[in-house]
């Protein structure tokens, strides 16, 4: 079974770059039409979409992040990373990784996500 | 992006109760809305995916219904371990969004 595993500073200053990785156990993260996101959640607060991956290095990003993301895989290391740059006390959040599972319906897949890491407390502060 | 709206935020049931959270999205999604339940300290954990579908594991008193804007969550004969917040979420279009949650509190 798939499991998912966050790692990274858990204090990040703020103007620096947040630097996550996720580490995929249990299966390769290069088989079947995968894609890899990350989500977070700030403290008592909802879930926010950052973005997300397929193996082939294909990315979509959040618009209202997109200008300080990158998402990047390295299937050698069965991983995907996350960084956000210029970051401020309003990226403090757990951060999840998630994996997005594919459904063929007519001629397109929609995905949903159905494996989730634990998550990782980032606090930006000084 | 598509907004989802979640009613109620907050729903305080006694155990054997029917609990119904709604989620209604700012236009037509098809059936690509997806159901996640959260406990304290916890990752989401998928309880429903594409309006209806089950998931294997997920205890049959959860279900859902709906299609286009308007979607249902039922929890039927709730349990004690069914105190959570819960969230649906859509994947019609980019970008992925969130309702803003539904906390369920046990009397």
């Amino acid at each position: 079974q798939v499991q998912l595993q966050e790692s990274g500073p858990g204090l990040v200053k703020p103007s620096q770059t947040l630097s996550l990785t996720c580490t995929v156990s249990g299966g390769s993260i290069s088989s079947g039409s995968y894609y890899w996101s990350w989500i977070r959640q700030p403290a008592g607060k909802g879930l926010e979409w950052i973005g997300r991956i397929y193996t082939s290095g294909s990315t979509n990003y959040n618009p209202s992040l997109k200008s300080r993301v990158t998402i990047s895989v390295d299937t050698s290391k069965n991983q995907f990373s996350l960084k956000l740059s210029s970051v401020t006390a309003a990226d403090t959040a757990v951060y999840y990784c998630a994996r997005e599972a594919p459904t063929k319906i007519d001629y397109y897949y929609y995905y949903y996500m159905d494996v989730w890491g634990k998550g990782t407390t980032v606090t930006v502060s000084s | 992006e598509i907004v989802l709206t979640q009613s109620p935020d907050f729903q305080s049931v006694t155990p054997k109760e029917k609990v119904t959270i709604t989620c209604r999205a700012s236009q037509s999604i098809g059936s690509s809305l997806h159901w996640y339940q959260q406990k304290p300290d916890q990752s989401p954990k998928l309880l429903i995916k594409y309006a209806s579908q089950s998931i294997s594991g997920v205890p049959s008193r959860f279900s859902g219904s709906g299609s286009g804007t308007d979607f249902t969550l039922t929890i039927n004969s709730l349990e004690a371990e069914d105190a959570a917040a819960y969230y649906c979420h859509q994947s019609s279009s980019l970008p992925w969004t969130f309702g803003q949650g539904t906390k369920v509190e046990i009397k």
